[in-house]
């Protein structure tokens, strides 16, 4: 099985509120990583977990915060939003920790947020 | 930093037609992958392809890393073919960060 999941499929949320995405992945897989897409643009990577350490932060701002409760889930917090953060957000898990080599990413279905 | 380009950036195909997507990148890469991205935003995993060749159905991939290009040939396409066809590569030492091309956009038409 390699299936990540991601909630909500959709979400629109003011620029007030505080809302959060949820991933997770039930393969034993010890990386984890958020991705933005844009409309027709490649995704863009945000942030990796690895052993529910994070390990990469590209400079996100601080309104996008992210959590690694354990080794299965991983959580993006969201508050003070843009419009322009509106884009599809992908989750990726994979196999080994980002210090072990590099390994297949598998993606999540992603959350499609909408800001107004 | 790294460049990953992909060509073409657009395909318009019939059904049954078969076709040749291209990506080029700029430096040595640990890994590489092919996704297709179909419309409603999911990435699917087509090929994980550092080198060599490999073969699922009606899609293959060859990746000659030594001079920095990796090939998906799709045959016989299928409407279901439709949709944007990414590769991404990944770096020594680079936390397994995944770096993408632009993507070519394919549509087959009935």
């Amino acid at each position: 099985d390699t299936e990540v999941t991601q909630t909500p499929k959709h979400l629109v949320m003011g620029m007030t509120n505080k809302k959060s995405l949820k991933c997770e992945q039930h393969m034993g897989h010890r990386a984890m990583y958020w991705y933005k897409q844009k409309a027709k643009k490649p995704p863009e990577l945000m942030f990796v977990y690895s052993y529910e350490k994070l390990s990469i932060n590209e400079s996100v701002p601080s309104r996008f915060s992210p959590e690694c409760p354990n080794s299965s889930l991983l959580n993006l917090h969201l508050h003070a939003l843009q419009p322009e953060d509106s884009a599809l957000y992908l989750c990726a898990s994979s196999p080994r920790g980002t210090s072990q080599g590099t390994y297949e990413q598998y993606f999540g279905p992603g959350t499609r947020l909408t800001v107004t | 930093g790294i460049q990953v380009e992909q060509s073409p950036p657009d395909l318009i195909l019939q059904e049954g037609a078969n076709s040749t997507l291209r990506c080029n990148f700029s430096d040595s890469v640990n890994n590489l992958q092919w996704f297709h991205q179909n419309p409603w935003g999911q990435l699917i995993n087509l090929f994980y392809i550092p080198s060599g060749t490999k073969q699922n159905g009606r899609l293959s991939a060859t990746t000659v890393a030594t001079e920095r290009y990796s090939l998906l040939y799709i045959s016989s396409s299928q409407t279901t073919d439709s949709g944007v066809y990414f590769c991404a590569v990944t770096l020594s030492g680079g936390y397994n960060k995944l770096i993408f091309g632009a993507g070519t956009r394919l549509a087959v038409h009935p």
